[in-house]
């Protein structure tokens, strides 16, 4: 059964840092990961997706990386500004490609 | 064009009642999915559709839940006798086709008394 953990659980930082967040899948069968990002009572913002023969996306300050044989992935935000304080979560594909299978995210605070 | 939407955005109901939750999804999508978020927690998978049919209904976590999508656009997800257990957000995604990036809807808070 795939099952994602997400270190740290939480981090605050302050602003102007590079960080990273880090997920690990104890499947590598995945056929892609998908990172999101989810603030206080709200749904999902997909940030980046990783097909499973990729190794990594970037988008403006963000940048994922993805490898599939250790099960890792990594999320590098560079330049922290306080509006990314939010709660990160990375999810992988099951087996059958459809449905997510979430880790329980990262909340990242960035402090002025 | 507009995301995916969800109704209501909050729904309170008292142990033993019926509710059904709609989604909206984003026109066009042919892959619609359910998911169950508790605090503190990520998003569990419920129901898979591609087109009208419900591929994955493995996450379903019994015969109290059923959802639909008879025309392939709008779903329904409906729990009969509701326990206070199943309060919970509730999340509607819907993709290009499966396999492709999921987008999320708002959600819909379901509070069971």
């Amino acid at each position: 059964k795939q099952e994602v953990t997400q270190i740290p659980a939480a981090l605050s930082v302050p602003e102007g840092e590079n960080l990273v967040l880090n997920c690990s899948f104890t499947d590598s069968a995945i056929y892609n990961l998908q990172w999101f990002r989810q603030d206080p009572g709200k749904g999902l913002t997909s940030l980046l997706l990783i097909q499973s023969s990729q190794r990594e996306q970037t988008s403006g300050r963000l940048n994922a990386s993805l490898d599939k044989s250790s099960g890792r992935s990594t999320l590098y935000i560079a330049a922290s500004q306080p509006g990314d304080s939010a709660t990160y979560l990375c999810a992988v594909t099951n087996q059958a490609g459809t449905a997510l299978i979430f880790g329980k995210g990262t909340t990242l605070s960035v402090s002025s | 064009g507009a995301g995916v939407s969800q109704t209501p955005s909050n729904k309170v109901t008292e142990k033993g009642k019926y509710v059904e939750l709609r989604c909206d999804p984003i026109s066009g999508h042919t892959a619609l999915y359910w998911y169950r978020q508790s605090l503190g927690q990520g998003p569990e998978f419920l129901i898979y559709f591609q087109g009208t049919g419900a591929a994955d209904d493995s996450g379903l976590p019994n015969d109290r839940f059923f959802a639909v999508r008879p025309e392939g656009s709008v779903s329904t997800l409906k729990i009969q006798r509701t326990e206070r257990g199943d309060s919970a957000v509730y999340l509607c995604a819907s993709g290009r086709d499966a396999y492709n990036e999921q987008f999320f809807g708002p959600g819909t808070r379901l509070t069971v008394l």
